[in-house]
């Protein structure tokens, strides 16, 4: 069965320090996706991972994976206050395309 | 080009009754995957559909069924209401792998 692990579940950071969450996942995947929550709302895409040792970067985001590792980072530069959400990484695989097993989310807090 | 659009937003029922929630997926796209995000959780996947047929399904007992009609939109149904069905249920269509476009979701009480 396809385990996906995110740590920290909880991130409390001030504004413009860095912080990286990362997110493990238990068998081979096609895809790592990467996904933004905001409370009471849906997902919103931020990333598709496809290949090993791919680099997406969107603004003050930066994702990365290591698919010999089982691993993907979101790094957060410089962080503000926009970004406070809950991040969600998801993999492909257990159930087959598009049918996407969910780690359990990274709420993350920015301090002014 | 329209996004996935879900209905109703909102929906409270009792214990044992059942429901019907609808989600209508974006022009042209041909899969809609249904997924069940509870309080606090990640979302989880309840099944898929495949040009009006189901292309896999999750670890939902057989009261969790769906459908998909010739214009792709699709229905989840749930019979028999369990106070732990209470949810967000989210819809996602997709034309192409990687390409999974969510709905806003609606959000299910039971009581």
């Amino acid at each position: 069965e396809l385990k996906v692990e995110q740590n920290p579940l909880f991130l409390s950071m001030q504004e413009g320090k860095n912080y990286t969450i990362y997110c493990n996942y238990s068998t081979t995947s096609d895809r790592l996706y990467w996904y933004r929550q905001d409370p009471g709302k849906s997902l919103e895409s931020l990333f598709v991972l496809l290949s090993n040792g791919a680099v997406k970067q969107e603004g003050r985001l930066m994702a990365s994976l290591d698919t010999k590792a089982r691993l993907s980072t979101l790094h957060i530069t410089a962080a503000v206050h926009d970004l406070s959400a809950t991040y969600f990484c998801a993999v492909d695989g257990d159930f087959g395309n598009e049918k996407l097993t969910f780690g359990t989310g990274t709420r993350l807090t920015i301090i002014p | 080009e329209t996004g996935v659009t879900q209905s109703p937003t909102h929906l409270i029922k009792t214990r044992g009754q059942q429901v019907t929630l609808r989600c209508s997926s974006q022009s042209g796209h041909n899969t809609v995957s249904w997924y069940q995000q509870a309080l606090g959780q990640g979302p989880q996947f309840i099944f898929q559909y495949y040009r009006e047929e189901e292309n896999g399904r999750g670890n939902f007992p057989p009261r969790f069924s769906g459908l998909q009609f010739p214009n792709y939109s699709s229905e989840l149904n749930v019979n028999a209401l369990e106070l732990d069905d209470s949810a967000l249920y989210l819809c996602a269509s997709s034309l192409w792998p990687g390409q999974s476009h969510f709905g806003n979701g609606t959000r299910l009480t039971v009581t």
